[in-house]
């Protein structure tokens, strides 16, 4: 399976946006990109996936770089309880599976 | 929906015990995903089911671990014997093909 690199951590200030960056050099055509996230005591939890658009929802952004290489998970406007461990993910088209990183811890200052 | 369940939320157990996690996935959804989070290993694949089946295994460690899938709301994942270092906190996920996975709120085992 193709692997990401993400930074350990991360801090943000409370109400500013965060770039959470994702280096995936190895990805392929039929790799998706996968964001999760786990808050503290919690199970992970699905924020948002894209393929080569950039893709938008309630939560968060995807922002996929041309050659598919990076990828940027973009929170608008960070509040206290996006502190969490985000993982970067590739999930091959059709693959049931789900293989975690040791992801970003994200710190927001209040 | 009430998610994913897990049960129980903590358990207890001496080493040798057998121990029982269960999960009842969300309805509708046909994968259902074991994972095990240890500070040392992060989240592991331990195995996955596609409509009721087992499809992969290959995360199961040992023999000592066993997961059944009876029907599309239910799962159990049993350890026999357990040991110490089998304690960690076990997730249970659903999801429909292609789409997110959810995660129950986990089970925190400790084998003392």
């Amino acid at each position: 399976d193709a692997k990401t690199t993400q930074p350990n951590s991360m801090e943000s200030n409370e109400e500013e946006p965060v770039h959470l960056p994702c280096n995936h050099s190895t990805i392929s055509g039929t790799d998706y990109i996968h964001w999760y996230r786990q808050l503290p005591s919690q199970g992970p939890e699905y924020v948002i996936h894209g393929l080569t658009s950039n893709v938008n929802n309630r939560m968060a952004s995807l922002a996929i770089a041309e050659d598919r290489k990076s990828s940027t998970l973009i929170l608008h406007r960070a509040t206290l309880r996006d502190a969490a461990v985000y993982y970067c993910i590739l999930r091959k088209t059709g693959a049931n599976n789900l293989f975690f990183g040791t992801g970003t811890r994200l710190t927001v200052i209040p | 929906d009430a998610g994913v369940i897990q049960s129980p939320r903590h358990e207890v157990t001496e080493m040798g015990q057998e121990v029982t996690l269960r999960c009842k996935p969300i309805s509708g959804h046909n994968s259902l995903f074991w994972y095990r989070q240890t500070m040392m290993r992060g989240l592991e694949l331990l195995i996955y089911f596609n409509n009721n089946v087992p499809i992969d295994d290959s995360g199961m460690p040992e023999d000592r671990f066993s997961a059944k899938m009876p029907n599309a709301s239910f799962s159990t994942l049993k350890i026999q014997p357990s040991e110490p270092r089998d304690s960690a906190v076990y997730f249970c996920a659903s999801s429909l093909n292609d789409y997110g996975y959810t995660f129950g709120s986990g089970t925190r085992l400790t084998v003392v």
